[in-house]
């Protein structure tokens, strides 16, 4: 079935660098990708919808300058948390939708932790 | 969106057929009904969708009401591995960018 692959699966950074989370769909075209987060004991947000080769469409309350989201071939999508803060410790998930299918796939998450 | 309630949680012995129930009294003509889980410190996976008809797949079953304004999702042998957090997510067929918005789902606990 199709796959999507999220990396890195967790990562630790510092309290003011960025750190970039790549999805990647492994074996189909995906032109739209989502971002979601988690915190824990409770559901995924939505955080904002990635559209190849264009701007990307963010919920309300998501800061598009500090979630930078790009999207520039119909396999790869990415998600740079700028400056991160403690506060942005999280799971992060990406899913794709293969074409105009009904169903999603989700990559594994990513879970970061700012220090 | 269109709303889904599902319980909060739910326990099953193992081995034992396991009835998830969803309520979704305000569908739309055109919205599929989703079932995804998420287990732990993982991505959610899709388990199975329906529009009307009951569904079956290796995974579980689909049981529709014929308003439609509730589903089952129904695990046929419940094993260890199936305790996760099921999502019943309501999606329209006919999206450009249609978002897929989880509630709180239910967590399911099998008991050995």
């Amino acid at each position: 079935g199709a796959v999507v692959s999220q990396h890195p699966s967790w990562v630790i950074c510092k309290s003011g660098t960025s750190v970039k989370i790549e999805c990647r769909s492994l074996d189909f075209q995906a032109t739209t990708m989502f971002w979601y987060r988690q915190f824990p004991k409770q559901s995924l947000m939505l955080m904002a919808t990635s559209n190849e080769g264009s701007k990307a469409t963010y919920e309300q309350g998501v800061e598009k300058d500090k979630f930078l989201i790009n999207h520039a071939s119909l396999t790869l999508s990415t998600l740079t948390v700028t400056s991160a803060h403690p506060e942005d410790s999280s799971f992060y998930i990406c899913s794709a939708r293969e074409g105009a299918r009904v169903t999603l796939h989700f990559g594994n998450g990513t879970r970061l932790t700012v220090t | 969106d269109a709303k889904t309630t599902q319980p909060n949680s739910m326990e099953s012995n193992e081995e034992e057929p396991v009835h998830l129930p969803c309520n979704h009294s305000t569908i739309s003509g055109t919205d599929y009904i989703h079932w995804y889980r998420q287990l732990p410190s993982q991505g959610p996976e899709y388990v199975i969708h329906g529009l009307t008809s009951n569904v079956n797949n290796r995974m579980a079953s689909l049981a529709i009401a014929e308003d439609r304004k509730s589903s089952t999702l129904i695990l046929h042998r419940a094993t260890l591995r199936d305790a996760a957090v099921y999502y019943c997510i309501l999606l329209t067929e006919y999206f450009g960018n249609e978002k897929l918005t989880f509630g709180t789902g239910t967590r399911l606990t099998i008991i050995p």
